[in-house]
């Protein structure tokens, strides 16, 4: 649960889909979260999937795990400019570190109008 | 409920001071999270405490120590600072350890 891996940058337009996608090292992570991250701001928890599930859809975010590509994705449908932020791909540590965060270095999300 | 609550938001120090921060976990919360925010080495985790006990411990000199109270609120001391100590100090609750982080604003530490 070490090596969390995410594209640094993706920009859309106002309207179109992003996805942002993650792959992750431990194939027993039990939780796999996204966070957002806007300037000056903590890390506020938009969604999580639990690992026996394929889809996660909450409003204008989807979330699609592939436990055999170890590949997780962060779909938002609709994108708006409020949406431009860092966004964070974390799963939980195993064993020894259970209960610890492992995040990617994040993929920075920009929304053009 | 309201969320965590981390203070300072602000703080500057030199070389060579130390520093204390603190969170208050969400109502209810018992472990305590606490992980630095820099650009280089993006999110990394310093330790987790439950029930007043810590359960884990990042890769971090000693220089970096933590509690946590009876109440669940959590300090953490930084002795000796470094430059390179300058981050983002974020905190994160869970209702109890191993499920599901919410974190605070976060601490800004600029180390002069």
């Amino acid at each position: 649960g070490e090596d969390v891996e995410q594209s640094l940058f993706l920009s859309v337009r106002e309207g179109d889909s992003s996805v942002i996608n993650c792959t992750y090292t431990d194939s027993s992570s039990t939780y796999l979260y996204w966070y957002k991250q806007e300037p000056g701001a903590g890390l506020q928890l938009l969604t999580y999937i639990f690992s026996n599930m394929d889809m996660k859809q909450d409003q204008r975010l989807t979330v699609l795990l592939n436990k055999k590509d170890k590949h997780l994705s962060l779909r938002i449908a609709d994108t708006q400019t409020g949406d431009s932020a860092i966004y964070f791909c974390a799963e939980v540590g195993r064993g020894s570190t259970l209960g610890r965060l492992y995040f990617g270095r994040g993929t920075q999300l920009t929304v053009w109008p | 409920k309201a969320g965590v609550t981390q203070t300072p938001r602000y703080l500057i120090k030199t070389r060579g001071q130390q520093v204390t921060l603190s969170c208050s976990p969400i109502s209810g919360h018992r472990s305590v999270s606490w992980y630095q925010q820099t650009p280089g080495q993006g999110l990394q985790f310093l330790f987790e405490y439950f029930s007043e006990t810590q359960r884990n411990k990042g890769n971090f000199p000693g220089r970096f120590s933590g509690r946590q109270f009876s109440n669940s609120r959590s300090e953490m001391n930084v002795s000796t600072l470094e430059l390179g100590d300058s981050a983002l100090y974020l905190c994160a609750s869970s209702l109890r350890d191993q499920e599901t982080q919410y974190f605070g604003p976060g601490t800004r530490l600029l180390v002069l």
